[in-house]
């Protein structure tokens, strides 16, 4: 098993672009997450999935956000029409549903730089 | 509603001080309660975990325990090393299975 992995992980965007990133969870980890992580600060939920389904996005989160999670395994994050406030690391995370004490585990995040 | 807080750093310390991260939470429900490292340049990584209250979890020499009657989960380790430097996030996940962190405690440990 090779842990969560996340691409890309650096990407530059010109403000107004559309942007996409990628995560692939670990096998078998039906539950998957999107924090964002600025500078300083710890990971801000973003939306989680259980299998396919989105169960909850954050109201922090403007419409230009959307996450799909297809067939239950990779997950994409969009963002639309991005901003310079979109500056952040994205991270993705995953985890089983083996009871209370089950941790999620991270991917190395795909750092965002909006110009 | 969930919220997790912890003390602000950076924590600077001499190797083989005693080190201690202020954890406290706010939960509906009943919450198991994580310890997470940020290594520079590497993603977060488990720590340590306790998922009711008395428990004690440990690993790599450093200890938290649940503590219900307090709200807190403070994490401890007797003798820090150079590579112990990092920062640590202490977080939450509640009966939703939905995770909350802190803001993270950045701690330097000089030789």
């Amino acid at each position: 098993d090779t842990g969560v992995s996340q691409n890309p992980r650096h990407k530059i965007t010109k403000r107004g672009q559309n942007v996409t990133f990628r995560c692939d969870p670990i096998s078998e980890h039906n539950r998957l997450y999107w924090y964002r992580q600025t500078l300083g600060q710890g990971p801000e939920f973003l939306t989680y999935f259980q299998n396919e389904a989105q169960l909850e996005k954050s109201r922090l989160l403007s419409d230009r956000f959307s996450a799909e999670r297809p067939k239950g395994s990779f997950s994409t994050l969009e963002i639309q029409r991005t901003e310079q406030g979109d500056s952040a690391m994205y991270l993705c995370a995953s985890s089983s549903d083996r009871g209370p004490g089950t941790e999620a585990f991270f991917g190395q995040g795909t750092r965002l730089t909006v110009v | 509603g969930n919220s997790v807080t912890q003390m602000e750093g950076p924590v600077t310390l001499s190797e083989e001080a005693f080190l201690t991260i202020n954890c406290t939470y706010t939960a509906t429900g009943y919450p198991s309660l994580f310890w997470y490292v940020q290594y520079p340049g590497e993603g977060l990584q488990l720590l340590l975990k306790a998922t009711k209250a008395d428990d004690k979890g440990s690993n790599k020499g450093f200890e938290a325990t649940y503590r219900k009657e307090t709200t807190s989960f403070h994490l401890e380790k007797g003798s820090v090393q150079v590579s112990d430097s990092a920062v640590y996030f202490c977080a939450l996940k509640n009966n939703f299975n939905k995770f909350y962190f802190g803001s993270g405690t950045k701690l330097n440990v000089k030789p």
